[in-house]
């Protein structure tokens, strides 16, 4: 079975402050790990994968298979950043599974 | 990107009537859509799988008499909520996979149906 766990509901920091938020993952194979964003009244949309090893938006992720980790980065927050992320996990049978989503608002 | 689009947008239906809710790429063709359900301030929970030209793959404890998918053709997914009742009020999320072939495991996903049963 996978599971994705977020430990946070919400996550609340200050513009220019960094962020971190977390991503632990259960599955016995290679998965692949997303993060998705939805912005107010938009629809689900991908920030990033960790096999393309980007930065979008300011934003990083790192998998580390160790800690069985996935968590999402940058360093300093800007107000348009506030939002809902999910961080996914997709196994060998390519469906994601969401973990509950953390709520991010980013204070002026 | 990719665009999905999915319709109606929101429905409000009495208790006993079925609706269905359309799922749509619009730019790319897409062997697998997928369906998710979402309750307020919740993840989404796969509901199943479906798959142009068979039967959708249904997650456990999702009825499938109850929630019929039908995947016609490349474009198209449909989502029936039959003999629907309030307990089936939620936000119906839809997403298209961009198949390997076309690139990389990716899906992306429609704007939602909320749906209200009265």
């Amino acid at each position: 079975a996978q599971r994705v766990t977020q430990p946070e509901k919400l996550l609340s920091v200050f513009k220019g402050a960094p962020v971190e938020l977390k991503c632990n993952y259960s599955y016995s194979g290679s998965p692949e790990l997303f993060w998705y964003v939805q912005y107010s009244r938009q629809r689900l949309q991908l920030l990033l994968r960790h096999i393309s090893r980007e930065s979008i938006k300011g934003f990083t992720a790192d998998l580390n298979k160790g800690e069985t980790s996935f968590h999402l980065k940058k360093p300093f927050a800007q107000e348009e950043d506030s939002a809902m992320y999910y961080c996914a996990l997709s196994g060998s049978a390519r469906q994601l599974t969401f973990g509950s989503g953390t709520q991010l608002t980013v204070l002026p | 990107g990719a665009v999905v689009s999915q319709h109606p947008s929101r429905v409000i239906c009495k208790s006993g009537t079925s609706v269905k809710i359309e799922c749509r790429s619009l730019d790319f063709q897409a062997t697998t859509m997928f369906w998710y359900r979402q309750f307020p301030k919740q993840s989404l929970m796969l509901m199943a799988t479906s798959n142009e030209g068979s039967k959708a793959t249904y997650e456990q404890g999702v009825e499938k008499d109850k929630f019929l998918i039908n995947h016609a053709s490349l474009t198209l997914s449909t989502l029936t909520v039959t003999s629907a009742h309030p307990e089936d009020s939620s936000f119906y999320i839809c997403s298209a996979r961009v198949e390997p072939g076309q690139g990389y495991n990716e899906q992306f996903f429609g704007p939602g149906t909320r749906l209200t049963v009265l």
